[in-house]
């Protein structure tokens, strides 16, 4: 089967860092997108990898290594609006999208 | 960027009655559109795959007869919930994608801002 594994929740302060780790495993693969989504709101998009490496945006950055399955996202300087959830998402064979369940950042002054 | 819009933003219905979403894409064609439902504190969960001029495809356990949808045009796409029940509240996202060039070179889905549904 398809599985996408994110932490449930995590907490940083202000100011700091904070990588949020993907694992899937997929029939297939297309990219990997990342999505910030409040409370509440639709999903905005916020990155994608298809290649292996980093790609920075910003003050956030996404990693992909395709032959570890894994991806993580990255946060500097984080600010109070950052908190929301973080959604991790893979483009399978069929280019459909295989949703993980969300990572809850919680971000304390 | 490519905008996609869903009205209304939020409805209240009496159990019973069918409510219908509508899900735009203002700036693009999209030839596929996706409808997704989110309980809370859950991830997005896909019902159904939207193509213009073709039937919807359905996600399993997804019922076609009570969620339908039909995609008459390419930048409109709409999701009737039939006979809705207090078990359908929830949170409706659709997303559609861009296949004209630009950024669909990320194979990106651009959402909608969701409708709200709320039965009592």
């Amino acid at each position: 089967g398809q599985n996408i594994d994110q932490p449930t929740e995590m907490t940083a302060t202000e100011g700091a860092i904070v990588q949020i780790n993907c694992t899937y495993q997929t029939s297939g693969f297309n990219g990997l997108f990342w999505y910030q989504q409040h409370a509440g709101e639709a999903p905005t998009f916020l990155s994608y990898n298809v290649l292996d490496g980093l790609e920075e945006k910003g003050r956030f950055s996404s990693f992909l290594s395709r032959s570890k399955g894994y991806s993580y996202l990255l946060l500097k300087e984080l600010q109070m609006k950052d908190s929301a959830s973080y959604l991790c998402a893979v483009l399978d064979s069929n280019y459909q999208l295989i949703w993980g369940a969300g990572t809850k950042l919680i971000i304390k002054p | 960027g490519a905008v996609v819009s869903q009205h209304p933003s939020w409805v209240i219905c009496k159990s019973g009655t069918s409510v219908k979403i509508e899900c735009r894409s203002l700036d693009f064609q999209a030839t596929t559109m996706f409808w997704y439902r989110q309980f809370p504190k859950q991830s997005l969960m896909l019902m159904a795959t939207s193509n213009e001029g073709s039937k919807a495809t359905y996600e399993q356990g997804v019922e076609k007869d009570k969620f339908l949808i039909n995609h008459a045009s390419l930048t409109l796409s709409t999701l009737t919930v039939t006979s809705a029940h207090p078990e359908d509240s929830s949170f409706y996202i659709c997303s559609a994608r861009d296949l004209g060039g630009g950024s669909s070179s990320y194979n990106e889905q651009f959402f909608g801002p969701g409708t709200r549904l709320t039965v009592l």
